[in-house]
């Protein structure tokens, strides 16, 4: 089992730039979550997926930020454009069901906006 | 408002030695909290949950609602313990967020 696979690992891009995370979620797990963490910060939540819904993206910048799980399985977030304060780890976590199950994360993409 | 704080940056003990990773909460309702983990180059992973009062690598927490505390303990540091842990609170209003503290670095010298 890979677990939780993200990609790309990393991503240096110019300000004002285009950029798109992929994750791909443990099979049969039903709720997606993509998290931002900052330099020397804890996760932030930035979007909660049951299946293909977004059920909690309150904390999801949007006027830069989007993101979309088309059939309820792989999901990808994307920032347009990007800004020097985007730069953080962006990390994806998948659970059977909610909250009361584990969270499995990924490896994370280390966003550097330059 | 709901909040997590853990007031240790860092934290460095020597291997033998008693740990405690402090975690204080934020929250009206019914917390739900969990400790999670990241070694060096790996990824963050769960280490444990309050509502199953286990030890895991010998590490236990327990939750003290009254100091609306969740500090995690192990009495005999080791250096593989050397690692980030976040403490993290489970909330199930809107559907149900994890929220992170900043994180503690552990670091165990021989």
């Amino acid at each position: 089992e890979a677990g939780v696979v993200q990609s790309p690992r990393y991503k240096i891009i110019e300000k004002k730039q285009p950029v798109a995370f992929w994750c791909n979620p443990i099979s049969g797990h039903n709720t997606l979550y993509w998290y931002r963490q900052n330099l020397g910060q804890g996760p932030e939540l930035l979007i909660r997926y049951e299946n293909e819904e977004a059920v909690d993206d309150s904390q999801l910048p949007k006027d830069r930020f989007s993101a979309e799980r088309l059939k309820g399985v792989d999901s990808t977030l994307k920032i347009q454009p990007a800004e020097l304060g985007d730069s953080a780890v962006y990390l994806c976590a998948s659970s059977l069901e909610g909250l009361g199950t584990e969270a499995f994360f990924g490896q994370g993409t280390r966003l550097t906006v330059v | 408002a709901q909040r997590v704080t853990q007031p240790e940056k860092l934290l460095s003990v020597f291997k033998g030695a008693p740990v405690e990773l402090k975690c204080n909460y934020s929250y009206s309702g019914s917390p739900e909290l969990f400790w999670y983990v990241q070694y060096s180059r790996q990824r963050l992973q769960l280490l444990l949950r309050h509502i199953s009062r286990e030890s895991i690598k010998g590490f236990t927490a327990d939750l003290n609602k009254g100091e609306t505390s969740f500090h995690l303990k192990k009495p005999f540091a080791q250096e593989e313990d050397s690692a980030m842990y976040y403490c993290a609170l489970g909330t199930y209003n809107q559907g149900g967020k994890l929220i992170f503290g900043q994180g503690t670095e552990l670091s165990v010298k021989p």
